[in-house]
C-alpha cells in the first residue's frame, strides 16, 4: 500500500544550525501538508504544497515539493529553541488516502 | 474562537471494557477525522466524515472500533472490548471545505487528543 517515509527520525542540533527533514512517498501525491507537534501537544498545521516543484517560505522555514510530487522537504535556517518538536508530513494520494510520515523529532541545544 | 475539543483528555480502561471518546469540531467544519497516535509515531488515519456521512473507515483496525457523527457535528469514537494494543492517543481533527472557486485548502485543526491507557 501507499507509504510515506520520513527521515531522519531524530535530529539534535546546536542552536543556530540548520535542520532539514525529508518526506518520501511510494506513490504520487496530490498534495502534501506539514505539521508541527510540540511535546505533549497536538499537530498544528504549517503549510500545504500542491504544485509540482513548489517552494514556499515561512520566515526561517522553507518547504519544497518535488517535481514528481513524490517527495518533500522542510528546511529550517538558524534553528532556535522554539523550533523544538516533531515535524510530520502528511501526504494525500490520488485516491484520497491520508498518510502521515513517522515524524522527525528535532532537539535544539541552546 | 473555540478550537476542536475532545473529552475525556485521559481515560484508563481495564482490558475488556468499552470506551467512548468524544470530539467537538470547530463549528461549521464539514470534515472530521479520527487518528490514532502511538507513542513516538505519526498519527494513523482511522476514519473520515463529511457532515454525517462516514466516507472512509478503512483505517479502523478492527470491528471493535466504531465511529459516528449522527448530526454532522459532534463525533464519538467507540472501542469495544478494549485491548492493551489500543493504548494510544486518539486525535480528532476537523477541516473546513473551502467554497467553490477558491484554491482547495484542507488544513486540519487538531484537538488535544484523548490518551487511552488499557491496563
Amino acid at each position: 500500500g501507499q507509504q510515506v517515509m520520513q527521515i531522519p527520525q531524530y535530529q539534535h542540533v546546536q542552536e543556530g544550525e540548520d535542520f532539514t527533514t525529508y518526506c518520501n512517498s511510494s506513490t504520487t501525491l496530490s498534495n502534501i501538508q506539514w505539521y508541527k507537534q510540540r511535546p505533549g501537544g497536538h499537530p498544528v498545521f504549517l503549510i500545504q504544497l500542491v504544485k509540482s516543484g513548489e517552494v514556499k517560505k515561512q520566515k526561517r522555514l522553507t518547504f519544497q515539493f518535488g517535481e514528481a510530487k513524490k517527495n518533500s522537504s522542510l528546511h529550517i535556517t538558524a534553528t532556535q529553541t522554539t523550533d523544538v518538536g516533531t515535524y510530520f508530513c502528511r501526504g494525500s494520494g490520488n485516491t484520497g488516502k491520508l498518510i502521515f510520515g513517522q515524524g522527525t523529532t528535532l532537539q535544539v541545544k541552546p | 474562537g473555540a478550537g476542536v475539543s475532545q473529552s475525556p483528555r485521559y481515560k484508563v480502561a481495564k482490558r475488556g471494557q468499552d470506551v467512548a471518546l468524544r470530539c467537538d469540531p470547530i463549528s461549521g467544519h464539514v470534515s472530521l477525522f479520527w487518528y490514532q497516535q502511538a507513542l513516538g509515531q505519526g498519527p494513523e488515519f482511522l476514519t473520515y466524515f463529511q457532515n454525517e456521512a462516514q466516507l472512509d473507515k478503512s483505517g479502523l483496525p478492527s470491528d471493535r472500533f466504531f465511529a459516528e457523527r449522527p448530526e454532522g457535528s459532534v463525533s464519538t469514537l467507540k472501542i469495544q472490548r478494549t485491548q492493551q494494543e489500543d493504548s494510544a492517543v486518539y486525535l480528532c481533527a476537523s477541516s473546513l471545505v473551502t467554497p467553490v472557486g477558491r484554491a482547495p485548502t484542507y488544513e486540519q485543526y487538531f484537538g488535544p487528543g484523548t490518551r487511552l491507557t488499557v491496563t
